[in-house]
């Protein structure tokens, strides 16, 4: 089977920086994704790792141990507006194949 | 460009009723799919599509069927409802990397 752990919640300050982590256990492993879901809205992607590293797009960086079978995703300078569901995604199979994601993370930034 | 639609947005059912969800999406993807959403759960397939005329078992496929007959629409159909059925649907159509999502239907079965 596939399995994906991230932590349900967790809550940060304004302006702070939170670090959201998943670890993995998987049939195979093609690369890890990040998306954010705001309440009641659909799931839009943040980020993808295919390589071990550091991937950083404005606040939000993410990152890939591949030998670990983990990764995090880091935003900084948070602002109100973070507040949503994050999920970690993996990609199983090779090619354009669908994505296995785990449970999610609700973040709550308060101020 | 829409991105990917769905319809409807709400519906209610009873027990025992059949409905079709719609998907569509303008960006020429060929790979297509269908996911429920339950609280707590995360996201969980149920069929995916990678091309006009193909479909696919997801992870949790039972009582649902799907038919691509053009490459831009998903259809998930719904046979006969059923209470664990209740739940947010998703379409989503991915190019690459990256997966877009339709804005979903929140669907009731009483």
């Amino acid at each position: 089977g596939q399995s994906l752990e991230q932590p349900s919640e967790v809550t940060a300050v304004e302006g702070a920086i939170v670090q959201i982590n998943c670890t993995y256990q998987t049939s195979g492993f093609y690369g890890l994704s990040w998306y954010q879901q705001h309440d009641g809205g659909a799931p839009t992607f943040l980020s993808y790792n295919g390589l071990d590293g550091l991937e950083e797009t404005g606040r939000f960086s993410s990152f890939l141990s591949r030998s670990d079978s983990y990764g995090y995703l880091l935003l900084q300078e948070l602002q109100m507006k973070d507040s949503a569901s994050y999920f970690c995604a993996v990609r199983v199979r090779s090619g354009n194949t669908p994505l296995v994601f785990g449970k999610g993370t609700r973040l709550s930034v308060i101020a | 460009n829409a991105g990917v639609t769905q319809t409807p947005k709400f519906r209610v059912l009873k027990t025992g009723q059949s409905m079709t969800l719609l998907c569509a999406q303008d960006m020429n993807h060929e790979y297509m799919y269908w996911y429920r959403q339950d609280p707590g759960m995360g996201l969980r397939l149920i069929h995916y599509s990678v091309g006009e005329g193909t479909t696919a078992k997801g992870e949790v496929p039972d009582g649902y069927n799907v038919s691509r007959l053009k490459k831009q629409n998903f259809l998930l159909g719904l046979e006969s409802a059923a209470p664990s059925q209740t739940s947010v649907y998703f379409c989503a159509s991915s190019v690459r990397n990256e997966q877009f999502f339709g804005p979903g239907t929140r669907l009731t079965v009483l």
